[in-house]
């Protein structure tokens, strides 16, 4: 079955580079996702990547994707005390009429330091 | 641009009560996922809505039941609520076709069972 995993915590400091790993075990995910959430908030999709893909930029955010070692990556430039949250990795798995079955990792919770 | 609409946004009931989430996609998109999220974890599929009709079922307990009406809201409709339902009940939606990876969540709508 799958499982997604990831570290529980990070803590860097303001204007650090973040990276939040993880890895997954379905080869078969066919796109590999990030989202963010703040304390009592909605999920706040990212960004993502397609499984044939191992890079993705999108301004402060490097998504990097080994799909050998079933291993990705989310780098996050300058951080700022604003990026503070937890970050969820999740794989996809197509489902019927092309709907996607997301599922999550436990999520990383990113502390920036001042 | 419109976001994915959830209301309630928090919901108290009793045991063995009944509740129903109602959710409103972004406009346009035709499939809608719920998912659900229990104090500190991942957030688990539940169950999934292509054009009206169920297109993925994933850990929904069979209290639970769900539809998408003709306007593509859905609801959740939970039955016989035990206190173990209290969690954070996402909402998301995404457009089939090239785009149908492209998953919104909801703001989520906190349920608690007393």
């Amino acid at each position: 079955g799958e499982d997604v995993e990831q570290s529980l915590f990070l803590s860097v400091r303001e204007g650090d580079s973040s990276v939040i790993n993880c890895t997954y075990t379905d080869s078969s995910s066919t796109y590999l996702y990030w989202y963010k959430q703040e304390p009592g908030a909605g999920l706040q999709l990212l960004t993502y990547i397609f499984s044939n893909m191992d890079m993705k930029q999108d301004q402060r955010l490097t998504v990097l994707l080994n799909k050998k070692d079933k291993h990705l990556s989310l780098r996050i430039a300058d951080t700022q005390t604003g990026d503070s949250a937890v970050y969820f990795c999740a794989e996809s798995r197509g489902g019927e009429a092309g709907s996607y079955q997301l599922t999550f990792g436990k999520g990383t919770k990113l502390s920036v330091i001042p | 641009a419109a976001g994915v609409i959830q209301s309630p946004r928090h919901l108290i009931k009793e045991k063995r009560e009944t509740a129903t989430l109602k959710c409103y996609p972004i406009p346009r998109h035709d499939t809608v996922y719920w998912y659900q999220q229990g104090p500190g974890q991942d957030p688990q599929f539940l169950i999934s809505f292509y054009e009206k009709m169920q297109s993925d079922k994933g850990s929904i307990p069979d209290r639970f039941s769900a539809q998408q009406f003709s306007d593509y809201h859905s609801e959740l409709n939970m039955s016989s609520l035990e206190l173990g339902d209290s969690a954070l009940y996402f909402c998301a939606s995404s457009l089939s076709g090239q785009n149908s990876n492209t998953i919104y969540f909801g703001e989520g709508s906190w349920l608690t069972v007393v």
